[in-house]
């Protein structure tokens, strides 16, 4: 079955740690997306992707970091400098980046500070 | 910038009734909107979409939203609400011309459906 898939589903994270969430894709889509959904906030692009080795910050990129080294694979790292980093965290992906494309989404990963 | 309203954050209706949710929005331009689906600690799953083709669009699980330009809105509606409807329902907006990454969510409302 074609999808997306995030690991982990819960993440807990010490004050001062960067940690990783992993985000594949085996859609064959060139455009990747990170969200941050917050309680009574809807979703906020965090970073997108339109194709490998490229990527654009979104509307809060501060404090964290990805890469997109293959096509199925766009990993966030929340790093230390993310000030209230506790949030659900959604990756997505569409066939290519216009607004026409449905983005489909990944179950999540649910990240709490300790 | 293009932005979206979404009126209540909880909506409650009895098994059968109608279920409506309010989404307005606001664009200098008409834009492209969306309804979004999403179940507790899930992802969100695409309801239906309208691309400038027809007014009233027809999406999945017996869902549909009419794009209304002198109203500015693209409200949700199912005639007649199941159990299974429960869930967060959110609404997107994104310009024609642009993007993914120009989209932008509203907050979400959350419906229950009473038995």
């Amino acid at each position: 079955d074609g999808g997306i898939t995030q690991s982990p589903k819960y993440l807990f994270r010490k004050e001062g740690q960067n940690v990783t969430l992993s985000c594949e894709q085996n859609l064959n889509h060139d455009a990747m997306y990170w969200y941050r959904q917050d309680p009574g906030q809807g979703l906020r692009l965090i970073y997108y992707s339109q194709i490998v080795n490229d990527f654009q910050k979104g509307d809060i990129a501060e404090g964290y970091s990805v890469s997109r080294e293959k096509k199925e694979s766009f990993p966030l790292t929340v790093t230390s400098a993310q000030k209230n980093p506790t949030a659900f965290y959604l990756c997505a992906s569409s066939i290519s980046g216009v607004s026409t494309d449905t983005q489909y989404f990944g179950p999540g990963t649910r990240l709490t500070v300790l | 910038a293009q932005s979206v309203t979404q009126l209540g954050s909880h909506v409650s209706v009895s098994e059968g009734a109608l279920v409506l949710l309010r989404c307005n929005y606001s664009s200098s331009v008409p834009p492209y909107l969306f309804w979004y689906v999403q179940y507790p600690n899930q992802g969100l799953q695409l309801l239906l979409k309208y691309t400038s083709a027809a007014t009233l669009v027809k999406g999945i699980n017996g869902f549909e939203a009419e794009f209304k330009k002198s109203e500015t809105s693209f409200h949700l509606t199912k005639p007649s609400a199941h159990m299974s409807d429960a869930a967060e329902y959110f609404c997107a907006v994104t310009l024609p011309w642009g993007n993914n990454n120009d989209m932008r969510f509203g907050a979400g409302t959350r419906l229950t459906v009473k038995p």
